[in-house]
């Protein structure tokens, strides 16, 4: 089936770039996104691409996707302790199916 | 502002209990989805609906059942608790057709002893 990997934890000091990988398998992935998870709260959609792009940016967001390598990439510029938080790696196969494949995800700190 | 609320946030039960996991969404989604959560494990799917009773399995449905008998209402049930199902469960609803854009609940956390 679908495997979506991530490293556990990245820690990062306040104004430095984080950058929080993910590998898939699933060569027919149509939608690949990044959720955010903050401390007793539930996922949230922070952004998403689709399979036919590169590149996708959104403020201090941007995500990279190399399909030969099936990695995916979210880079945050000026990381704030706000950002402290667990990100999940997400993909959706293709064929039009409902089901999301998660990764593990990897818990963000930010030291002050 | 869309909603999704899940009827406790926190919940003790003992090992062979019938337990209820009530989730409610208000932005009249077609898909709703159960998953558990575990450090390490990330979220695993237990069950789908894309429409009132209907269900599908996830990639962990066992020792769990759901229901579906409203649109905006989606039950995971434990027949029997068991200590291995202490966890968190996310409840989630998205529009047909855009699972990608999934809308969480806060979870209930659940401790079986």
């Amino acid at each position: 089936g679908e495997d979506v990997e991530q490293s556990l934890f990245l820690s990062v000091r306040e104004g430095d770039s984080s950058v929080i990988n993910c590998t898939y398998t699933d060569s027919s992935s149509t939608y690949l996104y990044w959720y955010k998870q903050e401390p007793g709260a539930g996922l949230q959609l922070l952004t998403y691409i689709f399979s036919n792009m590169d590149m996708k940016q959104d403020q201090r967001l941007t995500v990279l996707l190399n399909k030969k390598d099936k990695h995916l990439s979210l880079r945050i510029a000026d990381t704030q302790t706000g950002d402290s938080a667990i990100y999940f790696c997400a993909e959706t196969p293709g064929g039009g199916y409902q089901k999301v494949t998660f990764g593990t995800g990897t818990k963000l700190q930010v030291i002050p | 502002d869309v909603k999704v609320t899940q009827s406790s946030r926190y919940l003790v039960k003992r090992t062979g209990e019938k337990v209820f996991l009530e989730c409610v969404q208000d932005m009249d989604h077609e898909n709703m989805f159960w998953y558990r959560q575990d450090p390490g494990l990330g979220l695993r799917l237990i069950y789908f609906s894309y429409d009132v009773k209907m269900k599908e399995k996830g990639d962990i449905p066992e020792g769990y059942s759901v229901s579906r008998e409203k649109k905006e209402r989606f039950s995971l049930i434990l027949e029997s608790a068991s200590t291995n199902q202490t966890s968190m469960y996310l409840c989630a609803s998205s529009l047909a057709g855009a699972s990608y854009e999934q809308y969480f609940g806060p979870g209930t956390r659940l401790t079986v002893t």
